[in-house]
């Protein structure tokens, strides 16, 4: 069936280096994809988001990538700080009304001193 | 603006009570609210998902007797857990949609149920 799935469940790095999340789908009919941030005990958090006719958007540090042929999408963290460890998750979202989110099942990003 | 709130944050109840989580949405009028759980380690499952006025939709495999919603107005859903028991523990959270737009769930901060 259809999922978002990640393909590294943890990822270390180092404070102030570059971290890259991963996620792949297998289904290309949702036009809009979020990625989350979820600290212990919290909600997730918008981080940013991307409609499928772009293939880069970028906030503050963070830039997602869109790759639809190989249905890939990244979430890149400039300058890691130790307040980023966190769980991320993206969510693929397949209809116009913002529902149907599939969540993928997230990443555990620990920033090491 | 787009702030979800949960209450309570935090539950402890004996097995077989109930427990009421309630989500509003603060300062937006929310289309459709959804019910995640959450267990350690792992992504969000969607539980179920409410309109305002409408009867909730169930995800496959979520006893919709024992976990009801009601979605009494657009910035109110609550959950309840009826005769709770041990598995039921977990991170339950809720997220709210906006009338306009079509973007992302706004997620509220998530309430964590012991059920001893």
């Amino acid at each position: 069936g259809e999922s978002v799935g990640l393909h590294l469940p943890t990822l270390s790095v180092q404070e102030g280096d570059n971290s890259i999340i991963n996620c792949a789908y297998s289904n290309s009919a949702s036009d809009y994809f979020i990625w989350y941030k979820q600290e212990s005990g919290k909600g997730p958090q918008f981080i940013i988001d991307i409609r499928s006719n772009m293939d880069k958007r970028q906030g503050q540090r963070v830039t997602v990538l869109l790759n639809k042929t190989v249905k890939h999408l990244s979430l890149q963290i400039a300058a890691t700080q130790p307040g980023d460890s966190a769980v991320y998750f993206c969510a693929e979202i397949k209809d116009n009304y913002g529902q149907n989110f599939v969540f993928g099942p997230g990443t555990r990003l620990s920033v090491l001193p | 603006g787009a702030v979800v709130s949960q209450h309570p944050s935090r539950v402890i109840c004996k097995s077989g009570t109930s427990v009421k989580i309630e989500c509003r949405s603060l300062d937006f009028q929310a289309t459709t609210m959804f019910w995640y759980r959450q267990f350690p380690k792992q992504s969000l499952m969607l539980m179920a998902t409410s309109n305002e006025g409408s009867k909730a939709t169930y995800e496959q495999g979520v006893e919709k007797d024992k976990f009801l919603i009601n979605h009494a107005s657009l910035t109110l859903s609550t959950l309840t857990v009826t005769s709770a028991h041990p598995e039921d523990s977990s991170f339950y959270i809720c997220s709210a949609t906006r009338r306009t737009g079509y973007n992302e769930q706004f997620f509220g901060p998530g309430t964590r149920l012991t059920v001893l």
